[in-house]
């Protein structure tokens, strides 16, 4: 059964201060994997996607890391912001059909305070 | 660009009542289209999605149907909404890159 589990659940952080949200996924085959940032009460939003081949991608202070043997992402944030709270969704795409399946974990929930 | 629309943005409704909410997409065309819904705290669930026109398929089993009169209009319905049905209702089309999400529809069966 193609799971994505994230931990932590959720987290609390200081502004300013780095945090790294974690991804292990079973999906296959792998297509893959995307990281969104849902603010509360708004539709998700991409922050990153990576495939296959890709191990590394930012998109400004956020940074995403994908072991494909390990089945593992993390995502980094840097230099964290009142802003960046939020619900933070691992996706993992089983192909790349347009009727590929997209297994969604359950989130972390980021906390940022002054 | 795209862009993904849902209305309304809040519902609130009486148990038994029925239900209509409302997806549409501009600056594609013949796009994948997706309902999924999101219990609070918890991952979002597939509900529905359509490959096209009059094609709607089911991931869960439930009181809630879907259709696509349109290429660009995708609406979720109930006849008879149950308490379990509240929740936060999402719309997205979808490329070879990921899913694109509309703001959503918060509903609330009272």
């Amino acid at each position: 059964k193609n799971q994505v589990e994230q931990s932590p659940q959720s987290l609390i952080i200081l502004e300013g201060k780095n945090c790294t949200l974690q991804c292990n996924y079973t999906v296959s085959p792998f297509s893959n994997l995307r990281w969104y940032k849902q603010d509360t009460g708004r539709g998700p939003v991409s922050l990153t996607i990576m495939t296959f081949s890709e191990n590394t991608k930012s998109n400004g202070r956020y940074t995403a890391t994908l072991d494909a043997d390990t089945k593992q992402s993390s995502l980094h944030i840097t230099a964290s912001q009142l802003s960046d709270s939020a619900s933070y969704i691992c996706v993992v795409r089983a192909d790349n059909t347009n009727a590929g399946k997209s297994t969604f974990g359950d989130g972390t929930t980021l906390t940022v305070k002054p | 660009s795209q862009t993904i629309h849902q209305w309304p943005a809040t519902l609130v409704q009486p148990v038994g009542s029925p239900l209509s909410l409302e997806c549409t997409v501009e600056g594609t065309s013949n796009p994948n289209l997706y309902w999924y819904r999101q219990a609070a705290g918890r991952g979002l669930q597939l509900l529905f999605y359509s490959v096209g026109i009059g094609q709607i398929s089911s991931e869960v089993p439930q009181n809630l149907s879907a259709s696509r009169p349109q290429d660009r209009q995708f609406i979720l319905s109930s006849k008879k909404l149950l308490l379990s049905d509240s929740g936060f209702y999402l719309c997205a089309w979808r490329n070879r890159g990921g899913e694109f999400f509309g703001p959503g529809t918060r509903l609330t069966v009272l």
